[in-house]
């Protein structure tokens, strides 16, 4: 079965510094893995994925991925954080593409003015 | 990508009673999927829902207690039946890539707070 870790439950930057939200995962299989983000009483929105192409994917809003499947790593990154960017953020993995979802914890991140 | 709409987008209800969740696609897709988001948490995939098929639950979920109807391809209903404040949570839809099944779209969910 797969799983994933979010190691941070909560992240805090200032505007303009850079953004690193991690996560690991734990899967017998090449995973699908997604970036989405959910802002305060809103749906959730896809920013990026990996579906075994290019190991760095880059999403929407400036932010980008990277898979490193020797570490099992996903991490989400942006060069510079906007006050925009403050919301809930999942990262999920899937062994079949686009169904049977597990999602991670989440993290929190809050942009500072 | 889809878009998603619910209804309700939030309600109050007593306890013992049922409330149906709709969610409504603006075009076919083959799989839609049912979630629950308990208070500060993240999301547990309820039941996927195929056209024309029983849903398929998953382990801790239940079709007498979260009942699902699939129709057509652009509409689903989820009921939350004999509620109790265990659960209050956000309930939320979501469909798969309109024929691309490498990723899931999400409705805006609804907030169901049970008293």
């Amino acid at each position: 079965a797969q799983s994933v870790t979010q190691l941070d439950s909560h992240v805090s930057v200032s505007e303009g510094t850079p953004v690193l939200l991690r996560c690991n995962y734990s899967s017998s299989y090449s995973p699908s893995l997604f970036w989405y983000v959910q802002h305060p009483n809103k749906g959730l929105q896809l920013l990026l994925k990996y579906t075994s192409a290019a190991t760095l994917v880059k999403g929407i809003n400036g932010f980008e991925a990277e898979f490193k499947k020797s570490e099992t790593s996903f991490h989400l990154t942006k060069p510079s954080a906007h006050m925009s960017d403050a919301a809930e953020y999942f990262c999920v993995v899937s062994l079949t593409g686009g169904q049977n979802f597990v999602f991670g914890p989440g993290t929190r991140l809050s942009v500072l003015p | 990508s889809a878009v998603i709409s619910q209804k309700p987008s939030r309600d109050i209800c007593q306890r013992g009673t049922s409330l149906t969740i709709q969610c409504q696609v603006d075009s076919q897709v083959t799989m839609m999927f049912w979630y629950r988001q308990q208070p500060g948490q993240s999301l547990t995939l309820i039941a996927t829902a195929n056209q024309g098929s029983e849903a398929t639950y998953e382990s801790g979920f239940v079709i007498d207690k979260f009942p699902i109807s699939r129709p057509n391809l652009t509409f689903s209903t989820l009921t939350v039946s004999n509620m109790s404040p265990e659960d209050s949570s956000i309930y939320l839809c979501s469909v798969d890539g309109q024929g691309k099944t490498d990723t899931q779209y999400f409705g805006p969910g609804t907030r169901l707070t049970v008293l």
